[in-house]
């Protein structure tokens, strides 16, 4: 398996912050990298696929880069709708895993 | 508009069996992988396999693989999930996805079902 490990665990910030979470794969991914978001009591969204392809509805500010094993999402300016949990999962082989997920709560 | 819907929510005892579903809608459900994958209470996202509805090939996650069973019904649009004995531990919310395949094999999952919570408790 290929391991996600996502950083930080979870963060605090205000409305209007630039939010910036890493994922790093266990071994090279090349691009084959998505970013999810996912709300309490609700399914995973597709953000970002590709490590820097922006899904079709989802804000510009939000925005994905990297490639090999270190990736980052960054949110430029934090809105109330952002608070959630964020998953990094890569797609380089057959068996996808996820990372452990990244909570972005109010400060 | 794509869709992919549930079954409702189950409440099992140890030891019994169990097939939940997922139902497309809006597309061609032949054409796309349909993906399953779990979250336990209070923690992340774990893959467990994946299906193509059209000739029902079928691979799983190692850490799943023998554990539950995939499959899909074409003519009715619907994938299930099933389990022949269930443990306490497959207490879960259980999603099914579908997958896009983007640039050079660059897959994710672009459309989600609303989850079904599984509970197996004696």
């Amino acid at each position: 398996d290929i391991q996600m490990t996502q950083s930080p665990s979870s963060l605090s910030a205000s409305v209007g912050d630039r939010v910036t979470i890493t994922c790093r794969a266990s071994q090279n991914i090349s691009s084959y990298l998505n970013w999810y978001q996912q709300k309490p009591g609700k399914a995973p969204k597709l953000l970002i696929y590709g490590a820097s392809s922006l899904q079709s509805g989802v804000p510009l500010r939000i925005s994905g880069s990297g490639s090999g094993t270190d990736f980052t999402l960054t949110i430029s300016s934090l809105q109330p709708e952002d608070f959630a949990t964020y998953y990094c999962q890569q797609s380089y082989i057959t068996s996808w895993t996820f990372g452990q997920g990244t909570k972005v709560e109010i400060k | 508009e794509v869709q992919l819907v549930q079954s409702g929510a189950e409440v099992k005892k140890p030891g019994e069996s169990l097939k939940i579903s997922c139902k497309g809608s809006g597309y061609s459900f032949t054409n796309y992988w349909i993906g399953w994958v779990r979250q336990m209470p209070g923690k992340g996202l774990e893959w467990m396999g994946i299906i193509y509805p059209g000739d029902s090939d079928t691979s799983y996650s190692p850490s799943f693989q023998g554990q539950v069973t995939i499959s899909a019904d074409k003519s009715i649009s619907t994938a299930f999930l099933q389990w022949s004995s269930l443990r306490a531990s497959d207490t879960a919310i259980y999603y099914c996805a579908r997958r896009r395949d983007g640039y050079k094999g660059r897959y994710y999952f672009d459309y989600w079902g609303q989850g079904t919570l599984v509970t197996v408790s004696s």
